[in-house]
């Protein structure tokens, strides 16, 4: 079916470095949304965006909702420890079901 | 707010048992409930959407006689696998939204082990 453009895969990173993931999509969403999800649990909400151009903060995460509806970034400044997980992103379509992103597994260098 | 409780979280049965799994909205309504089957390093692959009170629709290839979906409250709905087999394991998971336009929020999945 049909998939967002996710990248990258996965991240190696030293606690402190901020990160930068992004996606694209061939289609227009009304709302975007990034996920995290921990081993052996359900994904948990970090951010929705609804209006192109929308930059919106939670914490040290930032997220911001392209022009043209078809992309979005996610920035974690200052990585620590808990921050590892995979992060997803997804596009609501019109029937409220979501497109997913195939993920970007984030990794902290001990 | 928006918290989706899953129940049980972790299932082991033997082959041919019907397993139940309940989502639960906690302090919202949902209007609409999706389930989700989950593989390793994969995303989450939709499985069905019930809307309370009305059937649910299944996505193409979802057998809707092995999965049983009842949504029967604005609170409670129910995935049932029967005669569950060994492919059947998996990480089930649900989601529900309560207003139009609201994000999707998700239980903690359940991981389903059949021997």
């Amino acid at each position: 079916g049909q998939q967002l453009n996710q990248s990258p895969q996965s991240m190696f990173i030293q606690e402190g470095e901020d990160v930068s993931m992004n996606c694209t999509s061939s289609s227009i969403f009304n709302t975007w949304l990034w996920y995290k999800q921990d081993p052996g649990e359900g994904p948990v909400l970090l951010i929705a965006l609804y209006k192109a151009g929308e930059l919106t903060s939670n914490g040290r995460l930032t997220a911001q909702f392209g022009i043209t509806r078809k992309d979005s970034f996610l920035n974690i400044s200052a990585s620590i420890p808990s921050d590892v997980g995979i992060y997803f992103c997804a596009g609501q379509d019109s029937n409220y079901q979501l497109i997913w992103g195939a993920g970007t597994k984030l990794i902290i260098k001990p | 707010g928006a918290v989706v409780s899953q129940h049980p979280s972790r299932v082991i049965c033997k082959s041919g048992t019907s397993v139940k799994i309940e989502c639960r909205s906690l302090d919202f309504q949902a209007t609409t409930m999706f389930w989700y089957r989950q593989f390793p390093k994969q995303s989450l692959m939709l499985m069905a959407t019930s809307n309370e009170g009305s059937k649910a629709t299944y996505e193409q290839g979802v057998e809707k006689d092995k999965f049983l979906i009842n949504h029967a409250s604005l609170t409670l709905s129910t995935l049932t696998v029967t005669s569950a087999h060994p492919e059947d394991s998996s990480f089930y998971i649900c989601s529900a939204i309560g207003t139009p336009n609201q994000p999707q929020h998700f239980g903690d999945g359940t991981r389903l082990s059949i021997l």
